[in-house]
């Protein structure tokens, strides 16, 4: 059973352009959901993260937005970079029971000049 | 500023074989995880120690082994590898159990068994 749907599987952007990962989950008790980025090569790294009190943050050139009762989140990267090419993964956290991650199954984002 | 180590980076393995990855963290963390990550499976948790002393399943245990060396190792152990545990496994630690601020993942290894 997966509990964090993650689409699309690849996404190609041109440079300057607007990547939108989307995830879905289906665990209410999930209370925090952070996002991660993969170079090639390299382990995962913590991207941003969000509770389910807040319908938006946003880093830099990153933002999440929030939807509890649709039990959707997703990435925005504005301005996208060639140097954000990466795979991205959302991910979720029950941190009131079993404090186990669970990862959706990654977005290869490539951006072309 | 290591963070977390992994060794080996890269193994070939017959099947029927045994192996130990190794994993070390350097920042006092208290809880160790390890995961297999597989094209379009995303990462999925096989063992983690949420303290020194402490080891339980994760989503995928079958067919492996965990040590909790102490505060700063956590090994994996394949006693028999099988075709199907050729994947790259990635150690994360991080300062508790359930706590994602500071979550740390090692550069990981990619295992093949031929």
């Amino acid at each position: 059973q997966q509990q964090v749907k993650q689409s699309p599987q690849s996404l190609i952007v041109q440079k300057g352009g607007i990547s939108i990962i989307n995830c879905a989950y289906e665990n209410t008790a999930f209370d925090y959901f952070p996002w991660y980025q993969q170079f090639p090569g390299k382990g995962p790294a913590l991207l941003i993260a969000i509770r389910p009190d807040v319908s938006e943050k946003k880093e830099g050139r990153f933002t999440i937005s929030f939807n509890k009762s649709a039990k959707q989140f997703s990435l925005h990267i504005m301005d996208s970079q060639p140097g954000d090419s990466a795979t991205y993964f959302c991910a979720a956290i029950d941190r009131a029971g079993s404090y186990q991650l669970t990862f959706g199954k990654g977005t290869k984002l490539s951006v072309i000049p | 500023n290591a963070g977390v180590t992994q060794t080996p980076k890269f193994q070939v393995l017959k099947t029927g074989q045994s192996m130990t990855l190794q994993c070390a963290q350097d920042m006092n963390h208290n809880s160790m995880y390890w995961y297999r990550q597989d094209p379009g499976m995303g990462l999925r948790l096989i063992y983690y120690s949420a303290s020194e002393g402490t080891t339980d399943k994760g989503e995928v245990p079958n067919g492996y082994n965990v040590s909790r060396l102490n505060k700063r190792e956590f090994s994996l152990r394949l006693e028999s590898a099988a075709p199907s545990q050729t994947s790259v496994y990635f150690c994360a630690s991080s300062p508790q159990h359930g706590v994602t601020e500071g979550y740390t993942f090692g550069s990981g290894t990619r295992l093949t068994v031929v």
